[in-house]
């Protein structure tokens, strides 16, 4: 089972930050936490991963709490092509397999 | 560099009759995973291989399905005796090496009829 919570939905007006939030409080010190997003009904697309420090590249931000027990995925200016399905997922270093939960489905409005 | 490849992107199959599905990992990967998503569901990891080698399959199910990933070709996802609710969205993806970076094709629809 998904070792993760998040939001079902969510709206985010077009050029706005979209912040997606997940909750991971059995999260181990040796799990990282992963974000991929499923674009209608593409493969899914990875987007960013960390372990306790805040991490950016040029798709996303990836903020964990110092517990690490929840992070946000941020998206700085949503587009309308940022509309799909985003998940958040915690994976054991070097593990071979993803635990997909259901993600949250991110609605970006003109 | 291509990406990973997967086909045929839709698949119908009759109740009975078998389905293959076949996966081509990025140039340089050599670890290669299955996964299926039903309608309106999150992906489901099935199966994890290098090649000749089947190294989990834990989330395969334990009849009608197997896997391979020859020396040379793609890997092959079989269904056998193929039912309704085989239908599916089976995504593969690659990766070099053990808990890299994973980069998923873009599936094949298997619907049965």
């Amino acid at each position: 089972d998904a070792k993760t919570t998040q939001p079902t939905s969510m709206d985010c007006a077009e050029g706005r930050a979209a912040n997606l939030p997940c909750n991971h409080s059995t999260i181990s010190g040796n799990e990282y936490v992963y974000w991929y997003r499923q674009i209608h009904s593409q493969g899914p697309q990875y987007i960013i991963h960390g372990l306790k420090n805040n991490e950016t590249n040029e798709m996303a931000s990836l903020i964990i709490t110092e517990d690490r027990k929840s992070s946000t995925l941020i998206l700085p200016h949503a587009t309308l092509r940022d509309t799909a399905v985003y998940y958040c997922i915690v994976r054991v270093a070097r593990s071979d397999k993803l635990i997909f939960g259901t993600g949250t489905r991110l609605q970006v409005f003109p | 560099n291509a990406g990973v490849m997967q086909n045929p992107r839709h698949l119908v199959r009759r109740r009975g009759q078998e389905a293959r599905l076949r996966c081509s990992p990025m140039k340089g990967h050599s670890h290669v995973y299955w996964y299926r998503q039903l309608p309106e569901e999150g992906l489901k990891f099935m199966v994890y291989l290098q090649k000749e080698n089947i190294i989990d399959e834990s989330g395969m199910p334990k009849e009608r399905f197997s896997a391979e990933f020859p020396k040379e070709g793609p890997s092959i996802l079989r269904i056998q005796q193929v039912v309704r609710g085989d239908s599916a969205a089976y995504f593969c993806a690659s990766s070099p090496a053990t808990g890299g970076g994973y980069t998923f094709g873009s599936g094949t629809r298997l619907t049965v009829v």
